[in-house]
């Protein structure tokens, strides 16, 4: 158990509509990433936070979005959703910030979106 | 731009000999974190390792050893005495020391172990 989670588990919508995904890092953990894991474009880095601020941004598309909150558990946003989203969506928490500049990051469980 | 290639796709193994995961990467920064991860069946990323540019030494941890060389960027995983529960996708990933903390990974490589 890498202490970070997420919900849902598995998550089943048509497209067009609009999810939400959680996540929950580790304790004391004060960056968030977000990960995209599909078949075709393999394990894709999509966005960071540090401390509620975006730190970093990958190929992410503009009907994503994320937010990190005050007490520190992040929500990914997809929205106008289309069959190629369907994929496993990672959160990952590390310690950057306390003290130890590039910490390894240990990953949710993850939420296997469908979109039908 | 940071490149991780992972050449071997899918590997099968019998059980208790060794095997070897290949990783090689791509990268301009001279300080560079590398990484491998696990992801077996159930799905979750387990982190195995980090090692960083200026570090290569050799480590091993058990059943596992890794070897670093950046005259060939290479940073290869080995099993020793492989067991069915190794079976899994292993993932090696790239940090660049210029570029925040975003991890970038290979393709995978789906190893299998049988009895």
């Amino acid at each position: 158990d890498s202490g970070v989670t997420q919900t849902p588990k598995h998550l089943i919508t048509a497209t067009g509509q609009r999810v939400t995904l959680r996540c929950s890092p580790r304790s004391g953990d004060l960056s968030v990433y977000w990960y995209q894991q599909s078949l075709d474009q393999g394990l894709q880095f999509l966005i960071q936070y540090y401390n509620g601020e975006e730190r970093a941004k990958g190929n992410i598309l503009e009907r994503f979005s994320a937010q990190q909150f005050p007490d520190l558990h992040s929500e990914l946003n997809l929205s106008s959703l289309e069959l190629g989203d369907s994929a496993l969506y990672f959160c990952a928490s590390s310690g950057l910030g306390r003290g130890a500049a590039y910490n390894e990051q240990f990953f949710g469980p993850g939420t296997r979106l469908t979109v039908l | 731009a940071q490149k991780v290639t992972q050449a071997q796709t899918e590997i099968s193994v019998v059980e208790k000999e060794d095997v070897t995961l290949d990783c090689v990467y791509e990268t301009r920064d001279t300080t560079y974190y590398l990484f491998w991860y696990k992801q077996p069946p159930s799905g979750e990323l387990v982190f195995l390792i980090r090692r960083n540019s200026f570090d290569e030494q050799n480590e091993i941890s058990g059943r596992y050893s890794w070897n670093f060389q950046k005259s060939t960027s290479s940073f290869n995983f080995t099993i020793t005495a492989s067991q069915v529960v190794d079976s899994a996708v292993y993932f090696c990933a790239l940090m660049m020391g210029t570029s925040g903390s975003r991890l970038t990974f290979g393709e995978g490589t789906q190893l299998t172990v049988n009895p």
